[in-house]
């Protein structure tokens, strides 16, 4: 079965600093897609980023990229000049593609704190 | 419509008493999801609609709890005889299997309180 690990259950950044979100996952499927949800206060899940796995170009939106490490099974987030509003929960999520399809899996998140 | 609705947004129930939570996905996502999150947890998988698939109901912690989704749309959550345990916020979410948009698109959920 697939598994998703975040092992920071908190982090804190100095607004306009830098900050990288660690997962890591267990997989033996080949063709698959990894994301990062982003769950402010209002607990709406927003979508920040998604990875396919036959891509090796890392993903990036605006001031969130990925490093997707296929073969260490590692997907970490990077934030670029963190703001007030990126404070949050956020959670990396795993997802087959191929023929076993199932459900989204979810770490457990990481809370993000941005610091004046 | 534009994006998945959750209704009611907030519940509060009697130990005991049944709810129904409703989820309305966006249209054309033949897949639908819903999830709960128990205060400051993960997101734990309840049950997986998939088109005119059987339903994957592996995630579904009790026979309190049942779900259905009527014409490949619409779907409802219903607990029977909620318990304090059963006080979480319920999510739904639907998806297209279509790359490039594959993903997961929520709702904003449903906050239910037994007391």
């Amino acid at each position: 079965a697939q598994t998703v690990t975040q092992s920071q259950p908190e982090m804190s950044v100095q607004e306009a600093e830098t900050v990288t979100l660690s997962c890591t996952y267990d997989t033996s499927e080949s063709d698959y897609y990894l994301f990062w949800y982003k769950q402010p206060p209002s607990r709406q899940m927003i979508l920040v980023i998604r990875q396919e796995a036959y891509k090796q170009q890392n993903a990036t939106e605006n001031r969130f990229s990925v490093n997707f490490q296929k073969a260490a099974k590692s997907f970490s987030l990077k934030i670029s000049d963190s703001q007030l509003g990126d404070a949050a929960m956020y959670f990396c999520a795993y997802r087959n593609y191929g023929g076993s399809q199932g459900n989204l899996i979810f770490g457990k998140g990481t809370k993000l704190s941005v610091k004046p | 419509g534009a994006g998945v609705s959750q209704s009611p947004s907030n519940k509060v129930t009697e130990k005991g008493k049944d709810v129904e939570l409703r989820c309305d996905p966006i249209s054309g996502h033949t897949a639908l999801y819903w999830y709960r999150q128990s205060l400051g947890q993960g997101l734990e998988f309840l049950i997986y609609f998939q088109g005119n698939s059987a339903p994957d109901k592996s995630g579904l912690p009790s026979d309190r709890f049942s779900a259905e989704r009527t014409g490949g749309s619409v779907s409802t959550l219903t607990i029977q005889r909620t318990q304090q345990e059963d006080s979480a916020v319920y999510l739904c979410a639907s998806s297209t299997r279509q790359r490039p948009n594959y993903g997961y698109t929520f709702g904003s959920g449903t906050r239910l309180t037994v007391v």
